[in-house]
């Protein structure tokens, strides 16, 4: 059964610093990874889907890279601003071909001005 | 990408009764997803929905607890019946089948059985 695990599970950074989120998954056997961010009282917003044949994805200031081989992915978010602040979700497909996706614990991060 | 309504957003509901939630897309999908998110938790898959076809339930989730419609390509109802304070969560759903295999979601219902 696929599991998967986020580091740290909360994160309080002042504004400006880079940061990297980790994950990291029981199984390698996956269709692609996507990270995902959440906000109170909102949905799931999408950030960056990586397929398993990629090793990373960039938009703007965020970097997601996948080391399949030993279960790992990583957010990387350069120059944090306040509006950053919410919890980011990685989740695998689990290659069954029906897109189910298993979700990580999440990492709540606090951006402070 | 794909805007995706649900309704209600929220609700709070008694022990025992049963709760409709609607989820609305904004352009034809074939894959609908239904999760929900205990609180303090993660997402958990409760079933797939494709139009067409009965839905898919994940292990732990029954059709006699938790039973999906999908009547056409941009509409898809999930019921909570016979509800418990432990159905206390947010539910929600999303899309797939796109081409990039990316899943949108929608705003999610928050839920609480008293």
């Amino acid at each position: 059964k696929q599991e998967v695990t986020q580091i740290p599970a909360a994160l309080s950074v002042p504004e400006g610093e880079n940061l990297v989120l980790n994950c990291s998954f029981t199984d390698s056997a996956i269709y692609n990874l996507q990270w995902f961010r959440q906000d109170p009282g909102k949905g799931l917003t999408s950030l960056l889907l990586i397929q398993s044949s990629q090793r990373e994805q960039t938009s703007g200031r965020l970097n997601a890279s996948l080391d399949k081989s030993s279960g790992r992915s990583t957010l990387y978010i350069a120059a944090s601003q306040p509006g950053d602040s919410a919890t980011y979700l990685c989740a695998v497909d689990t290659n069954t071909g029906f897109q189910k996706l298993v979700f990580g614990t999440g990492t709540r991060l606090l951006v402070s001005p | 990408s794909a805007v995706i309504s649900q309704k209600p957003s929220r609700d709070i509901c008694q022990r025992g009764t049963s709760l409709t939630i609607q989820c609305q897309v904004d352009s034809q999908v074939t894959m609908m997803f239904w999760y929900r998110q205990q609180p303090g938790q993660s997402l958990t898959l409760i079933a797939t929905a494709n139009q067409g076809s009965e839905a898919t339930y994940e292990s732990g989730f029954v059709i006699d607890k938790f039973p999906i419609s999908r009547p056409n390509l941009t509409f898809s109802t999930l019921t909570v019946s016979n509800m418990s304070p432990e159905d206390s969560s947010i539910y929600l759903c999303s899309v797939g089948g796109y081409s990039s295999y990316e899943q949108y979601f929608g705003p999610g219902t928050r839920l609480t059985v008293t």
